[in-house]
């Protein structure tokens, strides 16, 4: 099973937004509403910040949102702040049971 | 709260079996799933396998089968992750995570492929 296919970098200016793409195939990101976008800081656990495409856990802002478009998810972060600079994940479940990450988004905020 | 609390770090030489444990706390461990994911140095995340805690069931990404075993004990709500025939790049820190729980629309369910609550991560070096 394949990774899911992330850009490996984004940026932004604090204020504007920003979308991550998380690309997969009609076997996972494509067939299911199962994709989960998690932030990680240097050093620290993931934090799940999308499950199910769009939902957000309680305590997550607003400012994050999610969608999806085919076999592609996107993860935007409005409002764009210094804080949001973080590595970006996302994962899917899959046809055959098991769960797939993607490569990972570097975010700089300027 | 709810919280899972990992093993200490380890240095295994190539060859050998490593388990790792997650002690869960703060909530009923059999009405949620356990996940192993991965990160080595430097790298992105990896899923290893996942553990239904309520059946005993599992399933393993499969460039691990054959040397990932995951098990959970209901009486001190332990998960295990052991892993055998240790290579180099094994070096990784090691994380469980649970699965999901939330409401939208008005309604709460379970979403078993997400993770909302992790461990801090157990740090596994092989090492000759």
């Amino acid at each position: 099973q394949s990774a899911l296919t992330q850009p490996a970098s984004v940026s932004g200016s604090p204020g504007q937004s920003i979308t991550i793409s998380c690309t997969g195939t009609s076997s996972d990101v494509g067939a299911y509403n199962s994709v989960s976008w998690y932030q990680q800081y240097p050093g620290k656990a993931p934090k799940l910040m999308i499950y199910d495409v769009v939902n957000r856990p309680s305590g997550i802002s607003n400012r994050f949102s999610g969608s999806k478009s085919g076999n592609t998810a996107s993860l935007t972060i409005s409002g764009l702040q210094a804080e949001d600079e973080a590595a970006y994940y996302c994962s899917s479940y899959t046809h055959s049971g098991i769960v797939v990450f993607g490569g990972g988004t570097k975010l700089t905020v300027l | 709260q709810v919280q899972l609390v990992q093993s200490g770090a380890g240095v295994k030489k190539p060859g050998a079996s490593v388990k790792v444990s997650c002690k869960a706390s703060g909530y009923t461990f059999t009405d949620y799933y356990i996940h192993w994911v991965r990160q080595a140095p430097g790298q992105g995340l990896e899923w290893v396998g996942w553990i239904n805690l309520n059946s005993g069931g599992t399933n393993y990404a499969q460039k691990f089968q054959g040397r990932v075993t995951m098990t959970g004990d209901t009486s001190t709500t332990t998960a295990y992750m052991e892993l055998s025939g240790l290579r180099f790049d094994d070096t990784a820190v090691y994380y469980c995570a649970r699965s999901g729980y939330g409401c939208s629309g008005g309604s709460c369910y379970h979403y078993y492929f997400g993770m909302d609550v992790w461990g801090h991560g157990t740090t596994v070096i092989v090492s000759s």
